[in-house]
C-alpha cells in the first residue's frame, strides 16, 4: 500500500518569497502529480512526472525515483498563488493514493 | 471545450436517502474516476471506469455504486447514506487509464 506525507502541512509566505512544498512515498508508483485545490473546491494538474524536473511560468517541479521523494517549487510568489496544493502518487492501474496536502498563503 | 462537469453542485439529504451524482468527461476522455474528499483531508479513490465497466475500487462498501455509458458519462450512487458519507466528490477524467487528470468542480453532499 502506498503512503504519501507531504511536508508542511501549512506555508505562509510574503509575496515574491521562493517556495518549497515536499512529498515522500512509499512503494513503487507509475508517476506522480503534482495538484493545486482553491477554496471551493476545483482542482488543477500541475505536473504529471515520472521521472526529472518540468517546468511551467514560475512552477517547477522535481522527483527523485531512488529515493521516492518530490518537490514543488513557487518562485516570485504572488498571493494569487494561495491555495492547497497535493501531491498524489499513481499506482498500477491508474489509482491515485493522495497527500493531505499542504495549505499556501502568500500575503502581499 | 466544457472541460469535465459535475452535477448537482451542492445537495443536501438526510440519513438512510440515496443519492446519484453525474459526470460528463472532458471531450475526448474516455476513463472517468470518482474520489470522496472529507473537510481537510486529501481525496480518497472510490473507483474508475473503463469501457462501461468498473476497473479498479477502493475501499468504499458496496453501498457506493457506479455506472459508465456509451457517451463516457458517469454516475455515482450512494445508498443509505450516513453522516459520514458529508464530503466533497470529485470526478475526474484522462484521455486513457495512464494518462493526465482533469478534475471537475465537484458536488458537495451534506448529509443530516
Amino acid at each position: 500500500k502506498n503512503e504519501v506525507e507531504q511536508s508542511p502541512q501549512n506555508l505562509t509566505a510574503q509575496e515574491g518569497e521562493f517556495i518549497t512544498i515536499n512529498c515522500s512515498y512509499s512503494g513503487g508508483i507509475s508517476a506522480l502529480h503534482w495538484l493545486q485545490q482553491h477554496p471551493g473546491g476545483g482542482i488543477v494538474s500541475l505536473f504529471m512526472l515520472s521521472s526529472g524536473k518540468k517546468k511551467h511560468g514560475r512552477l517547477i517541479a522535481t522527483i527523485n525515483i531512488q529515493e521516492k521523494h518530490s518537490s514543488l517549487h513557487i518562485t516570485a510568489s504572488h498571493p494569487r498563488d494561495s491555495a492547497v496544493y497535493i501531491c498524489a502518487v499513481k499506482t498500477s492501474g491508474s489509482r491515485l493514493t493522495f497527500g493531505e496536502g499542504t495549505q499556501l498563503t502568500v500575503n502581499p | 471545450d466544457a472541460g469535465v462537469t459535475q452535477s448537482p453542485t451542492h445537495l443536501i439529504k438526510t440519513r438512510g436517502q440515496q443519492v446519484t451524482l453525474r459526470c460528463s468527461p472532458k471531450s475526448g476522455h474516455d476513463t472517468v474516476s470518482w474520489y470522496q474528499q472529507a473537510l481537510g483531508q486529501g481525496p480518497q479513490f472510490i473507483f474508475q471506469y473503463y469501457e462501461e465497466e468498473e476497473r479498479q475500487r477502493g475501499n468504499f462498501p458496496d453501498r457506493f455504486s457506479g455506472h459508465q455509458f456509451p457517451n463516457y458519462s458517469s454516475e455515482l450512487n450512494v445508498n443509505a447514506l450516513l453522516l459520514g458519507d458529508s464530503a466533497l466528490y470529485l470526478c475526474a477524467s484522462s484521455p486513457d487509464r495512464a494518462g493526465e487528470l482533469f478534475f471537475g468542480e465537484g458536488s458537495r453532499l451534506t448529509v443530516l
